[in-house]
């Protein structure tokens, strides 16, 4: 099991410009979580999907779209790039059971000029 | 308003002895926490975790308490090694919120001297 990846694992983008990251699960999981992490400021919830087809606002969803067409994909969308969205981001997943617990994958860099 | 916080952004202990990660919070809805472990370059990696119906929970060397009236829970490391050597984010969830989302603290970079 290849369990979480993301791609890609660098990115650097202009103002501006648009770009997708790609994060897929091989656990067969229903729930995938889009997380930022800023110096200080720990993980924040981005968007999020409790199965396939849905997806659901998170703590800081402006300038981000998602969608989860495939069970096993969810993609994080930036339409129009700012650099406050300079982040390292992260895809997690869950099974669909009490008391477990998120798989995270390794993190995208993202600088935004 | 920062409803996980580690106050700590860092602690430095010596090998051998034992490593206490603190976190507070404030929502009282919180009913399942979790502590997770990062090293850099790679996502975080799940430790342990304690629901709000138990006061300990025990894996090894890892021990995490809850003290519910307090709302504060802690991670304990004994002994520690030098390869706990990371930063540990504390984490919680309402398990019937809907979407089992988690709200982390700000982490605690632990090191490990040898």
């Amino acid at each position: 099991n290849a369990g979480v990846t993301q791609t890609p694992k660098f990115r650097v983008l202009k103002t501006g410009q648009s770009m997708t990251l790609l994060c897929a699960q091989d656990m067969n999981h229903e729930y995938m979580y889009w997380y930022r992490q800023d110096p200080g400021m720990g993980l924040r919830l981005i968007h999020y999907s409790v199965g396939e087809g849905t997806t659901a606002k998170g703590e800081v969803p402006d300038g981000y779209n998602v969608s989860r067409l495939k069970k096993q994909n969810f993609l994080l969308g930036l339409e129009s790039a700012a650099p406050s969205q300079t982040s390292v981001y992260f895809c997690a997943s869950m099974g669909n059971h009490l008391y477990n617990e998120q798989f995270f994958g390794p993190g995208t860099r993202l600088t935004v000029l | 308003d920062q409803q996980v916080k580690q106050n700590s952004p860092s602690l430095s202990v010596q090998e051998g002895r034992i490593s206490i990660l603190n976190c507070d919070y404030t929502n009282s809805m919180f009913d399942y926490f979790l502590w997770y472990k990062k090293y850099p370059a790679e996502g975080p990696t799940f430790l342990i975790s304690i629901s709000s119906i138990k006061d300990k929970n025990e894996d090894g060397r890892f021990t995490v308490f809850l003290n519910k009236s307090a709302k504060h829970l802690s991670l304990h490391i004994v002994p520690s090694q030098p390869g706990d050597s990371a930063v540990y984010f504390c984490a919680a969830s309402e398990l019937t919120g809907g979407g089992n989302k988690l709200t982390f603290g700000t982490g605690t970079q632990l090191k490990v001297e040898l």
